[in-house]
Parts: structure tokens; sequence; C-alpha cells
């Protein structure tokens, strides 16, 4: 069952940063949040992932709150290949069984 | 290094028939796991493989099935098809070690089309 919760859609303005918020109020002390990515009808990709600190990479940054019930993906300068479904993602460890939830359809505009 | 490869890209098949999809991982990667999309159900796992076993199994019929063999290449075999069963097959590779802070990779998928 998926344990996060994520706006289905959001907007973004070309060159200004996109902030995609997720909800995972019921995560355990050792579940990671991870995010991807996925373009239409290609294989997700993935951005970062996190436990408890901020983590930043080359593609983006993670913010996860003290109570670690929320999290926010930073993408700082969106372009408009950014377009695509991002999926917030609380691991928890059955193998590699991810549950990837409904994730946010972000839409860079020009 | 080469990321993950799936083959074939694309497939159609009608009902009843039965399909095998292909998955190389990465290299040095051992565990290879099977999600099915579709625009109902979105992302769902069906079961991920290490070291030739079946680790872990999603919630789906006996129809579906899979094999990993010594070089850690899978396939996945879906019998008996059905219409419902038309969806994006994505296949992703990871080193296996368990921790719980490994990161997934995924291939580009196999579009099946059931008719």
């Amino acid at each position: 069952d998926a344990k996060t919760t994520q706006p289905p859609s959001m907007d973004c303005a070309e060159g200004r940063a996109a902030n995609l918020p997720c909800n995972h109020s019921t995560i355990s002390g050792n579940e990671y949040v991870y995010w991807y990515r996925q373009i239409h009808s290609q294989g997700p990709q993935y951005i970062i992932h996190g436990l408890k600190n901020n983590e930043t990479n080359e593609m983006a940054s993670l913010i996860i709150t003290e109570d670690r019930k929320s999290s926010t993906l930073i993408l700082p300068h969106a372009t408009l290949r950014d377009t695509a479904v991002y999926y917030c993602i609380v691991r928890v460890y059955t193998g590699n069984q991810f549950y990837f939830g409904t994730g946010t359809s972000l839409t860079v505009i020009p | 290094k080469a990321g993950v490869t799936q083959t074939p890209r694309y497939l159609i098949k009608t009902r009843g028939q039965q399909v095998t999809l292909s998955c190389s991982p990465i290299s040095g990667h051992r565990s290879v796991s099977w999600y099915q999309q579709t625009p109902g159900q979105g992302l769902q796992f069906l079961f991920e493989y290490f070291s030739e076993t079946q680790r872990n199994k999603g919630n789906f019929p006996g129809r579906f099935s899979g094999r990993q063999f010594s070089n850690s290449r899978s396939e996945m075999n879906v019998s008996t098809l059905e219409l419902g069963d038309s969806a994006l097959y994505l296949c992703a590779s990871s080193i296996g070690t368990g921790a719980t802070n490994e990161k997934l990779f995924f291939g580009s998928g196999t579009q099946l089309s059931v008719l």
C-alpha cells in the first residue's frame, strides 16, 4: 500500500524553482524517502533519496521535516525537460518492493 | 556503463497466448525486479529475483512468473494472456545487498498490447 500523499498536478514556470510536496505521516524510523520521475512511456528515473537529513545532488534537493512526516523535492531551475510525473516513495523494506502511489504530474510552462 | 536493457520494446499478442519478456540488468547488479504499469492501477510490483531465487512477490495471479539466470539476466512470462494484461512492463535492477538505501534503476520497459 502506498504510504505517501502527493498533489495530483502542479505547474511551474520555466527557470523557476519547482517545489513538490509529499506527505508520509506514517513513516517509520528506518524507512527512506525516495523520489523518482517518469517521462511518458519511459522507465522511472531515480532522482534522490534521504532518511533524516536534507540531501542535494546534481538533479535536485530533498528537504525532510524534522518529524519526518513530510518532505519536499526541489528542482532549483525547472526546464521544459523536467515535465514528468514525480513519485515520492517510502521504502518499506521487503526486498525491492517500491509502492509508487499516483505521483504528481509536473508541467513546466515556457 | 550500460543501463537496464529490456527487450522487446513493443509486443502485440492475442488473448490466450503466452509471452516472455527479457531484462538484462546493469553489470554487477544481482537483483532484478519486475513492475506492471497500467493507467488504472499505476505501477505495481510483480516480483523480485536475487541469485536465481524469487525473493519477494506481489499480488498477481500465477499466470505471471519469472526466472533469473546465473548471469543475473531475468525473464518474465505471462501465460493465457487476458486483455487486462495490456501494460508497460518495467524491469529494475539493483546491487542486491538488501540495504534500505539501495537504489533501483529502471529499464525503458516493454509495452505489451493484448488484442
